[in-house]
């Protein structure tokens, strides 16, 4: 079945990047998200990236997709501390529904 | 304008009870969509409903699990003889569907801890 991998957990200082990698095991994903969860708060939708594209720039967020490795990253430029929270890799098909990974907790240190 | 919304927003019961949990979703939102969060995991899919019927049930756990959505608006989400592997966080989310990406709008989510 479809499978989304995620390391658990990223620390980065204040002001640097920020990468935060995926794998997911679906040859037919057609969109692959990031999506954002931060302590009693929803999940946010960062942003997102159509299967025949490798790369999406939106301000501080940069998507690159290796469709041949099924490999998704998110980079964030100029880390703030408002950025920790739990990131979220996600890929849906045909069908819609969504295929999360298990997260990557990011904590940012002044 | 108002987001999707879930009730009750905590729901402590009693291993073996019966639980409703309810989503209203965004107007005008055609589909609507089912997750459970365990600890420390990422959601995960139960049901997809497009209109009033569940057009993708294949996440549903166990048939103890059922939902409805009569009138093509608000969900209930129905578990029977709850069990204690059953406490999580339970979302709901809806969309839009049309050309290309289908956002999906989650709600804060019910939290079921069964006892």
């Amino acid at each position: 079945g479809e499978d989304v991998e995620q390391s658990l957990f990223l620390s980065v200082r204040e002001g640097d990047s920020s990468v935060i990698n995926c794998t997911y095991t679906d040859s037919s994903s057609t969109y692959l998200y990031w999506y954002k969860q931060e302590p009693g708060a929803g999940l946010q939708l960062l942003t997102y990236i159509f299967s025949n594209m490798d790369m999406k720039q939106d301000q501080r967020l940069t998507v690159l997709l290796n469709k041949k490795d099924k490999h998704l990253s998110l980079r964030i430029a100029d880390t703030q501390t408002g950025d920790s929270a739990i990131y979220f890799c996600a890929e849906s098909s045909h069908t819609d529904k969504l295929i999360f990974g298990t997260g990557t907790r990011l904590q940012v240190f002044p | 304008g108002a987001g999707v919304s879930q009730t009750p927003s905590n729901k402590v019961t009693e291993k073996g009870k019966y639980v409703e949990l309810r989503c209203d979703p965004i107007s005008g939102h055609t589909a609507l969509y089912w997750y459970r969060q365990s600890l420390g995991q990422g959601p995960e899919f139960l049901i997809y409903f497009q209109g009033t019927g569940a057009a993708d049930d294949s996440g549903l756990p166990n048939d103890r699990f059922f939902a409805v959505r009569p009138e093509g608006s608000v969900s209930t989400l129905k578990i029977q003889r709850t069990e204690r592997g059953d406490s999580a966080v339970y979302l709901c989310a809806s969309s839009l569907p049309g050309q290309g990406m289908n956002e999906q709008f989650f709600g804060p989510g019910t939290r079921l801890t069964v006892l």
